[in-house]
C-alpha cells in the first residue's frame, strides 16, 4: 500500500497569512494526487486534482505544486473561511490512501 | 449539480449487520465508479470500498475485505455497502463518493454526500 504522510499535522496562521503544507508518498505517483478541504461537520471538497488542477470553483489562491513523490498545497493570502482541515490523496493505486490531515487554525 | 443522499447508518451491536445506501442524481450513473469512504470520530478519511461503472468490478481496503460488499443498482442509481460482522472500529461516518472518470481506475473524487453515521456499540 502506498503510505501518505502530511505535514505538519497542525498549522496556525494569521489571516492574510500564506501558507504551505507538504504531502509525502512512500513511493512515486506521478502526479496521482488530490487535495481536499473539510470543514466540521461537513463532508470534504474537492480542491485540486493531479495535484496541481483547480477544481471548478475553487478559488485561485489555492494552488498544487510537485510530482513523484512530495507535493505541495499552497494557500495564499488566507481567508477566514480557509481554516479548515486539509487531506491529501493518491489514486496511483487501489487501495486509495489519504494523508492524515493537516488542520489549519486561526492564530 | 451532482447529488448524493446516504442512508441507512444507526447503531448496530458488535457482530451486526447494516446496509448502507447512497441516492444519486442527476448524472449518468451507470458510467461511473463509485466509492465509499469514512471517517471515525476524531480521525481522519479512510477509503473503504470501489465500484466500477458498468463491470462492477469492486476494490475493499484490508480493513473491511470479507465482511463488507459493495454493489450497485445502476437501474435505480443506487449504491450500496452491505456491511456484516461488524466492529467497534467501524465506527465512523460513511460518505459515497462519485469518481470523476468513466474508467474503471483509482480517481479522486469530485463530489461526496454529506454521510450516514455508524454506531457499532453493545
Amino acid at each position: 500500500d502506498i503510505q501518505m504522510t502530511q505535514f505538519p499535522s497542525t498549522l496556525s496562521a494569521f489571516v492574510g497569512d500564506r501558507v504551505t503544507i507538504t504531502c509525502r508518498a512512500s513511493q512515486s505517483i506521478s502526479n496521482r494526487l488530490a487535495w481536499y478541504q473539510q470543514k466540521p461537520e461537513k463532508a470534504p471538497k474537492l480542491l485540486l486534482y493531479k495535484a496541481s488542477s483547480l477544481q471548478s470553483g475553487v478559488p485561485p489562491r489555492f494552488s498544487g505544486g510537485g510530482s513523484g513523490a512530495e507535493f505541495t498545497l499552497t494557500i495564499t493570502s488566507l481567508q477566514p473561511d480557509d481554516f479548515a482541515t486539509y487531506y491529501c490523496q493518491q489514486y496511483k493505486t487501489y487501495p486509495i490512501t489519504f494523508g492524515q490531515g493537516t488542520r489549519l487554525e486561526i492564530k | 449539480e451532482v447529488h448524493l443522499v446516504e442512508s441507512g447508518g444507526g447503531l448496530v451491536q458488535p457482530g451486526g449487520s447494516l446496509r448502507l445506501s447512497c441516492a444519486a442524481s442527476p448524472f449518468p450513473f451507470s458510467n461511473y465508479a463509485m466509492t465509499w469512504v469514512r471517517q471515525a470520530p476524531g480521525k481522519g478519511l479512510e477509503w473503504v470500498s470501489a465500484i466500477s461503472g458498468s463491470t462492477g468490478n469492486t476494490y475493499y481496503a484490508d480493513s473491511v475485505k470479507g465482511r463488507f460488499t459493495i454493489s450497485r443498482d445502476n437501474s435505480q442509481n443506487t449504491l450500496y455497502l452491505q456491511m456484516d460482522s461488524l466492529r467497534a472500529e467501524d465506527t465512523a461516518i460513511y460518505y459515497c463518493a462519485k469518481h470523476d472518470s468513466l474508467y474503471d481506475i483509482p480517481y479522486y473524487f469530485d463530489s461526496l454526500g454529506q454521510g450516514t453515521r455508524v454506531t457499532v456499540s453493545s
